[in-house]
């Protein structure tokens, strides 16, 4: 079954407690983007990848890190989290063709 | 810069229509999106329509695009509960190429009997 997958789904966390938020796909899709989701404001990317080791910004990607070591893994790291990125954040993947994003099914980070 | 605005909420009864509107700036985009989340779900496409065409109809979806003042709707026929979920609108900025979707807020549909 063709997925994105991404844990944890829920997470309880402390300021400056680093941590990171995994995103697998099994679609082979050359690019892969992260975003978050908040009350009255959509989502918003944070960064995005266009194939391995290529990554680049996306509108809101203060106090996040992303790697893509391998085309299927595109991990979330937040280094020193703060409450303002408490959200709802989602890995979406896609072939880069066509604007169909293949969304997993979110992880809500709460950080104290 | 690029934005796009949708209303927040919309209700309506069970088996009448739904219209729910969205405005875009973009005028480059070449693609606008409908993309649909259920509750404690990621969001799915629903459905697209290319920026050369007018409407574009999918069984009970209808999308209509009225280019000149950058105007998107997504109408659902004969609404049902299961259609209760929240709709994003988005576009795709030739800057950002199909990488860089910009969503609205979202326009949460409850439909009640």
């Amino acid at each position: 079954e063709a997925q994105v997958t991404q844990n944890p789904r829920y997470l309880i966390t402390v300021t400056g407690k680093k941590l990171t938020v995994t995103c697998s796909q099994n679609m082979n899709h050359e690019y892969m983007s992260w975003y978050r989701q908040d009350p009255g404001l959509g989502l918003r990317q944070i960064y995005y990848s266009m194939n391995v080791e290529v990554t680049d910004k996306g509108d809101v990607p203060e106090g996040y890190k992303v790697s893509r070591k391998e085309k299927r893994n595109f991990p979330l790291i937040l280094e020193s989290p703060s409450p303002n990125q408490t959200s709802l954040y989602f890995c979406a993947s896609n072939q880069g063709d066509t604007g169909e994003l293949f969304f997993g099914e979110g992880s809500r980070l709460t950080v104290l | 810069g690029e934005d796009v605005e949708q209303s927040l909420f919309l209700s309506v009864r069970e088996g009448d229509s739904s219209v729910i509107n969205c405005t875009y700036t973009d005028s480059s985009s070449t693609y606008l999106y409908w993309y649909k989340q259920e509750p404690g779900a990621g969001l799915q496409l629903l459905t697209y329509i290319f920026s050369n065409m007018d409407m574009k109809q999918d069984q009970r979806l209808t999308v209509l695009l009225n280019k000149k003042d950058k105007h998107l709707s997504l109408r659902i026929a004969d609404t049902q509960t299961g259609d209760s979920a929240i709709y994003f609108c988005a576009e795709s900025p030739f800057s950002g190429g199909y990488n860089k979707l910009i969503f609205g807020a979202g326009t949460r549909l409850a439909v009640h009997p």
